[in-house]
């Protein structure tokens, strides 16, 4: 089945403790992005990656990262997570970047 | 600057009755994709539609259609014969051609009551 997985789906960690959160996909797409989801705020991009080990910033990066070391994973990494990440996320990917985006299931992030 | 715009954040109907969800856009861009994406209370995001700038032709989908207008800078959405699973929220969002960004609107929650 044709899919983009997240995990974990929901995670409550405590300021400053690194985390990650893995996304993959099984559809060969080029595109993968990550979103935030924020009440009245819609969804806001935070990072986005045409292929392979090219990456762009999206309109919120600060206190993220990403990789794209393969072509159906795309992680985003939370080096020092601060109560303001808490939030809903969402990794998403297109065949290329033009096309419908197929998004994750999301992931419920509180930070205390 | 590139924006979407859902005006409504919310709307209430009764089962039946035909809803239009409002999308409007600003980009400089003359190549660019709108898209809507439907998010049931279950969370998940389910893309609905995908229109090019050069197709303005408007779309039908069995009770959904789409009405796309270059002069008004709008993407509206209307849903005929609106039924309780059309409750959800549904997102307008934009990428221009000469960007890898996809802008999203705030979102409009519809509910529909039996």
């Amino acid at each position: 089945e044709a899919q983009v997985t997240q995990n974990p789906r929901y995670l409550i960690t405590v300021t400053g403790k690194k985390l990650t959160v893995t996304c993959s996909q099984n559809m060969n797409h080029e595109y993968m992005s990550w979103y935030r989801q924020d009440p009245g705020l819609g969804l806001r991009q935070i990072y986005y990656s045409m292929n392979v080990e090219v990456t762009d910033k999206g309109d919120v990066p600060e206190g993220y990262k990403v990789s794209r070391k393969e072509k159906r994973n795309f992680p985003l990494i939370l080096e020092s997570p601060s109560p303001n990440q808490t939030s809903l996320y969402f990794c998403a990917s297109s065949l290329r970047r033009n096309n419908e985006q197929f998004f994750g299931p999301g992931t419920r992030l509180t930070v205390l | 600057a590139q924006k979407v715009t859902q005006a409504q954040t919310e709307i209430s109907v009764v089962e039946k009755e035909d809803v239009t969800l409002d999308c409007v856009y600003e980009t400089r861009d003359t190549t660019y994709y709108l898209f809507w994406y439907k998010q049931p209370p279950s969370g998940e995001l389910v893309f609905l539609i995908r229109r090019n700038s050069f197709d303005e032709q408007n779309e039908i989908s069995g009770r959904y259609s789409w009405n796309f207008q270059k002069s008004t800078s709008s993407f509206n959405f209307t849903i005929t014969a609106s039924q309780v699973v059309d409750s959800a929220v549904y997102f307008c969002a934009l990428r221009m051609d000469s960007s890898y960004k996809l802008i999203f609107g705030s979102g409009t929650r519809l509910l529909v009551r039996p």
